[in-house]
C-alpha cells in the first residue's frame, strides 16, 4: 500500500565511517522528504526531494530520489557524534495533506 | 516567529478519564497534523487539518479520538475514556501549505495513562 520500508533499523559506526538509510516504496511516491530526530527531540526537517533521480547535498549529507521514484538514500559522509539521531524518510500522497513516515533508521557514532 | 507550541507538555491520566491535547501552530500556517509516537517507535500519522476541515480522519485510532480546528489556528485532540495503550507521545506539526511543504514540529504531549 501506502507504506514506506526503511533500512536498516539500527545503525552503529565508528566516528568518521560513512552511513547510508535507504527507504523503499512498492508505489511511485510524488516526493519524499528526510527528518532528523534526536534522542529526545522532535523531528526536524532536512530536506525535500521531488524530481526522478534528484541529487540534493548538505555539507556531508547527501540525499538521492532514484529514478523511478520508488526509493530514496540518504548518505552521510564522515560521521560525527552530532549525527547521532533517529532518520525518517517521509512520503506524502499526490493529491491529500496525508503523510507516512518509515520506521526510522537510528543511528549511532562511537567516538 | 515563535515555533509550534503544545500544550501540557506532560500528562498523567487516569485510566477512563478524557484527556485534552492542545496545538499552536506557526502563525499563518494552513496545514496542521497530529501524530503519535510510542517509545522507540516511528511516527504514527493520526489526522490532518486544511485550515478548518480534516479531510483525512482515517488515522485515528478509534472512535474515542477526536481532533478539531478553530479559526485556522489552534488545535485540540481529544482522547476519551483512555486506555494504557493511548502512552506515547503525541506530535503536532504545521506546515505552510499543502501539498507538502516542510513540516515543523512542537515538543510533543507525553501522555502516560495509568
Amino acid at each position: 500500500g501506502q507504506q514506506v520500508m526503511q533500512i536498516p533499523q539500527y545503525q552503529h559506526v565508528q566516528e568518521g565511517e560513512d552511513f547510508t538509510t535507504y527507504c523503499n516504496s512498492s508505489t511511485t511516491l510524488s516526493n519524499i522528504q528526510w527528518y532528523k530526530q534526536r534522542p529526545g527531540g522532535h523531528p526536524v526537517f532536512l530536506i525535500q526531494l521531488v524530481k526522478s533521480g534528484e541529487v540534493k547535498k548538505q555539507k556531508r549529507l547527501t540525499f538521492q530520489f532514484g529514478e523511478a521514484k520508488k526509493n530514496s538514500s540518504l548518505h552521510i559522509t564522515a560521521t560525527q557524534t552530532t549525527d547521532v539521531g533517529t532518520y525518517f524518510c517521509c512520503r506524502g500522497s499526490s493529491n491529500t495533506g496525508k503523510l507516512i513516515f518509515g520506521q526510522g533508521t537510528t543511528l549511532q557514532v562511537k567516538p | 516567529g515563535a515555533g509550534v507550541s503544545q500544550s501540557p507538555s506532560n500528562k498523567v491520566t487516569e485510566k477512563g478519564k478524557d484527556v485534552e491535547l492542545r496545538c499552536d501552530p506557526i502563525s499563518g500556517h494552513t496545514a496542521l497534523y497530529w501524530y503519535r509516537q510510542s517509545l522507540g517507535q516511528g511516527l504514527e500519522f493520526l489526522i490532518y487539518f486544511q485550515g478548518n476541515s480534516a479531510p483525512d480522519k482515517s488515522g485515528l485510532p478509534s472512535d474515542r479520538f477526536s481532533a478539531e480546528r478553530t479559526g485556522g489556528s489552534v488545535s485540540t485532540l481529544t482522547i476519551q475514556r483512555t486506555q494504557q495503550e493511548d502512552s506515547a507521545v503525541y506530535l503536532c506539526a504545521s506546515s505552510r501549505d499543502i501539498p507538502h511543504y516542510e513540516q515543523y514540529f512542537g515538543p510533543g504531549t507525553r501522555l502516560t495513562v495509568t
